[in-house]
């Protein structure tokens, strides 16, 4: 059963700051991942898609890497600005359809 | 930008009613899902459907749970008989045709769920 771990849970950084959020998994089965931004009690947003025969993604300041021998995935924002405060999901889809989401890590960017 | 939409936003219900969700898929997009979550807890899957069928349903999506897809544009989950749990965010997101590896999936805004 795949289980999907975010650490930190939350974290809180100086507007400018460059952001390092991680994402652990079990199942190196994957078929690929997906990172989300989740404002608060509003609907998911689709940042970055890796597949599962990619190293990373970028997307202008986002970068995702995918390391399926150790299990991990990260995502960088550079720059962080206010406006990147939010919870980040990452989830990811093996043998099915169906995603299955971490966590979350809680981002704040302090003006 | 095609999105996926909800309706309601927020739905309130008494213990042992029916509620249906509904939701209206990106247009050529052929597999259609619904996740839920509850307050403070991790996303999770309820089902998956294709082709008129579930193709992948999670042990929560239980005889209480069904989904539908009455025409060509809407798909909705029906709870028979809410419980105190059921209260959730409830997500539908769908994906267009093709390999899963290639294709990501959009996600709606939500449906507020709550069961008193």
């Amino acid at each position: 059963k795949q289980e999907v771990t975010q650490i930190p849970a939350a974290l809180s950084v100086p507007e400018g700051e460059n952001l390092v959020l991680n994402c652990s998994f079990t199942d190196s089965a994957i078929y690929n991942l997906q990172w989300f931004r989740q404002d608060p009690g509003k609907g998911l947003t689709s940042l970055l898609l890796i597949q599962s025969s990619q190293r990373e993604q970028t997307s202008g300041r986002l970068n995702a890497s995918l390391d399926k021998s150790s299990g991990r995935s990260t995502l960088y924002i550079a720059a962080s600005q206010p406006g990147d405060s939010a919870t980040y999901l990452c989830a990811f889809q093996t043998a099915g359809n169906k995603l299955t989401f971490g966590g979350g890590t809680r981002v704040l960017v302090k003006p | 930008e095609p999105e996926v939409t909800q309706t309601p936003s927020h739905q309130v219900t008494q213990m042992g009613q029916e509620v249906i969700l509904r939701c209206v898929p990106i247009s050529n997009h052929l597999y259609f899902y619904w996740y839920r979550q509850i307050l403070g807890q991790k996303v999770e899957f309820l089902v998956s459907f294709y082709n008129n069928e579930i193709s992948e349903k999670s042990e929560i999506f239980d005889d209480q749970f069904s989904v539908e897809r009455p025409d060509g544009s809407n798909f909705t989950l029906k709870i028979r008989s809410t419980k105190l749990e059921d209260s959730a965010m409830y997500f539908c997101a769908s994906r267009p045709w093709g390999a899963s590896s290639y294709n990501e999936q959009f996600f709606g805004p939500g449906t507020r769920l709550t069961v008193l």
